[in-house]
């Protein structure tokens, strides 16, 4: 089944730099690949997702990149804020969501 | 997207008894799963709801652990059975959104058994 690998565990930015978490893949089939954020109490909310047709996805701040050849993809944040302070994490799906398998997680803190 | 209820929010239970978690969507979906959060970890798959038949466990879930009810297209519910501390987690219920097969979160269940 699919594996998929969240580097690094932990990331602390000042207010206003850049933050980018990556992902690999294992299984070549895998072609949706969500972001989720966790902030202490919630649950996962979808940030932003690409599909394997795509090579890259913006949305504001936040921008995704998918490297197929290379099975990974990675979040970029840009302009860091104090509320994106969360934990971020990465999934892969290959056929449908029974199967989707998600990272360990990125504890983001940004410091004002 | 979809609007997803879970309750209760966070229990504290007595070791060898059974909570049961329910999930309100408020819209009808086709896809509904139960995740589980173990401390400071990652998003695990317990099993994909089904309506009108039998939950889909993954590996290293049982029906007898984790019973899962799906009366409905809006509803479901998560029986945590016998607990130990070690079933101590955070309990997801998500749906997939039909019309962008995008997957969503409920709030959460913090459950801690003593």
């Amino acid at each position: 089944g699919e594996n998929v690998e969240q580097h690094p565990s932990t990331l602390s930015v000042q207010e206003g730099d850049s933050a980018v978490i990556k992902c690999t893949y294992s299984d070549s089939a895998s072609n949706y690949f969500p972001w989720y954020k966790q902030e202490l109490g919630k649950g996962p909310q979808l940030i932003i997702d690409i599909r394997s047709n795509v090579g890259e996805k913006k949305d504001q701040r936040i921008a995704v990149t998918l490297n197929k050849t290379a099975k990974h993809f990675s979040l970029h944040i840009t302009e860091t804020q104090p509320e994106d302070s969360a934990v971020y994490f990465c999934a892969a799906a290959p056929y449908n969501n029974n199967d989707m398998r998600f990272g360990a997680g990125t504890r983001l803190t940004v410091k004002p | 997207s979809a609007v997803i209820s879970q309750k209760p929010s966070r229990d504290i239970c007595q070791r060898g008894t059974s909570l049961t978690i329910q999930c309100q969507v408020d819209s009808q979906v086709t896809m509904m799963f139960w995740y589980r959060q173990q401390p400071g970890q990652s998003l695990t798959l317990i099993a994909t709801a089904n309506q009108g038949s039998e939950a889909t466990y993954e590996s290293g879930f049982v029906i007898d652990k984790f019973p899962i009810s799906r009366p409905n297209l809006t509803f479901s519910t998560l029986t945590v059975s016998n607990m130990s501390p070690e079933d101590s987690s955070i309990y997801l219920c998500s749906v997939e959104d039909a019309t962008n097969e995008k997957l969503f979160f409920g709030s959460g269940t913090q459950l801690s058994v003593l």
